[in-house]
């Protein structure tokens, strides 16, 4: 089964803490991963992908398919990190590929 | 700038009474997908179009249908909502199907059903 699993509903640090959003998956073939963000009255937005190797805002996120995880990290955080992070899995369908999304992690990070 | 534009943002209906959900992109991207997100949930794949051939997700309900006349518009078709259909409706494009593709997304309708 293809499966994607944020354990954390919501995260709260403070400025300047170091911050790990988690995500674990379950898929049988080649992974493909996403995290796609969403700010206060934005609409969903790729933020990088594993494929990629990116630094983007200061997160990076490294596939680990011993431990079936892709989770993002950042140093430092800043107020602006605050929004819905979303953990994406691009699997085969019959028709092609499909995301199939965590419930997402809510990052609250306060001054 | 080009983008995903869906509406209406906010749309009220009657239980029972059929509705539509509109999307349109002027990305010129061959893929339209559709999912709905409900509270505190993953958003979850309905459909989605690859040029004209549509591909239904398996547990998709017959009671969502789609249709798109062009490449720009792609339309969410509910016959009979239901108290459970009340969700966030995301439309999103990518430029082509392969695993690694970007997808865009427009900033949603939410369907509220009376």
């Amino acid at each position: 089964a293809q499966r994607v699993t944020q354990p954390e509903k919501l995260l709260s640090v403070f400025k300047g803490a170091p911050v790990e959003l988690k995500c674990n998956y379950s898929y049988s073939g080649s992974p493909e991963l996403f995290w796609y963000v969403q700010y206060s009255r934005q609409r969903l937005q790729l933020l990088l992908r594993h494929i990629s190797r990116e630094s983007i805002k200061g997160f990076t996120a490294d596939l680990n398919k011993g431990e079936t995880s892709f989770h993002l990290k950042k140093p430092f955080a800043q107020e602006e990190d605050s929004a819905m992070y979303y953990c994406a899995l691009s699997a085969t369908t019959n028709s092609g590929y499909a995301l199939n999304f965590g419930k997402g992690t809510s990052l609250l990070v306060t001054p | 700038d080009a983008m995903v534009i869906q509406n209406p943002r906010y749309q009220v209906t009657q239980f029972g009474k059929p509705v539509t959900l509109s999307c349109s992109q002027t990305l010129n991207h061959n893929v339209m997908y559709w999912y709905q997100q409900k509270s505190s949930q993953a958003p979850k794949l309905l459909f989605h179009y690859y040029d004209k051939d549509f591909n239904n997700e398996a547990d998709t309900p017959d009671n969502f249908q789609s249709r798109r006349p062009n490449t720009s518009f792609c339309f969410l078709d509910i016959r009979s909502p239901g108290l459970g259909d009340a969700a966030m409706y995301l439309c999103a494009t990518s430029r082509a199907s392969g695993a690694h593709n970007e997808q865009f997304f427009g900033p949603g309708t939410r369907l509220t059903v009376l």
